[in-house]
């Protein structure tokens, strides 16, 4: 199985400033034929059940700010919030679906400082 | 909108059976594989079982192999998980999601979640 990695476990930022997550997989999910990197971004909110954020490792779902954004290639991946709002307090984790079984990273809990 | 609903959590005694059911719809069930996905208290995402959208193909996380059983019925609607010899271990918050490829076997990204089902598992 794919193992996927997070750093850190746990982020403070400050209201405004820039919050960078990131995520390691154990074997590459670039898939050189179509050259996509097969890794997606959920967010969870306190209680609340996870939701799709980015897809195909930089493709923002509709209706996500365009304060997130996903980047990477191969095994190095970082979800970037670039302006932090109190409303993006949550677990943020990585998937990857090139590989059977998907798996997740262990999850990064975002807080404000 | 898509629903996914989810039911049949509670408190079990080790060693014992348990059966989610998650109903489904505003979608096209039989088109789509669904994974049950499950969060213990303060842990990460663990992947648990995901069935294909027509059931010919199934998968399971190890640490599950041999005592949980997903299954679904299209005519229903419905994703089943049945959980026998139930551990500590297994306390979580089992989630039902949905692929978002269609007619796919092996698995995909998660485009839709219920709000999931506790179970614990406790004596």
């Amino acid at each position: 199985d794919i193992v996927m990695t997070q750093s850190p476990d746990s982020l403070a930022v400050s209201l405004g400033e820039r919050a960078t997550i990131n995520c390691k997989s154990s074997q590459s999910v670039l898939y050189r034929s179509n050259n996509k990197n097969y890794l997606a971004w959920y967010q969870q909110k306190p209680g609340q059940p996870p939701m799709l954020l980015i897809s195909w490792a930089s493709t923002r779902e509709s209706g996500v700010p365009d304060r997130f954004s996903g980047s990477g290639s191969g095994t190095d991946f970082t979800l970037t919030i670039s302006s932090l709002q109190a409303e993006d307090v949550a677990v943020y984790s990585c998937q990857q679906y090139y590989g059977t079984p998907v798996t997740f990273g262990q999850g990064t809990k975002l807080e404000i400082k | 909108q898509v629903q996914l609903v989810e039911s049949g959590g509670g408190v079990v005694q080790p060693g014992r059976s348990l059966r989610l059911s998650c109903a489904a719809s505003e979608f096209t069930f039989n088109s789509y594989g669904m994974h049950w996905v499950r969060q213990a208290p303060g842990k990460g995402l663990e992947w648990v079982a995901l069935i294909s959208f027509d059931g010919s193909n199934i998968y399971y996380a190890d640490s599950v192999k041999g005592r949980f059983t997903i299954s679904r019925d299209n005519s229903k609607n419905t994703l089943y998980l049945q959980m026998d010899s139930l551990r500590a271990e297994d306390t979580a918050v089992y989630y039902c999601a949905k692929d978002q490829r269609p007619r796919y076997s092996s698995g995909w990204y998660l485009d839709y979640w219920g709000q999931g089902s506790l179970v614990t598992v406790s004596s």
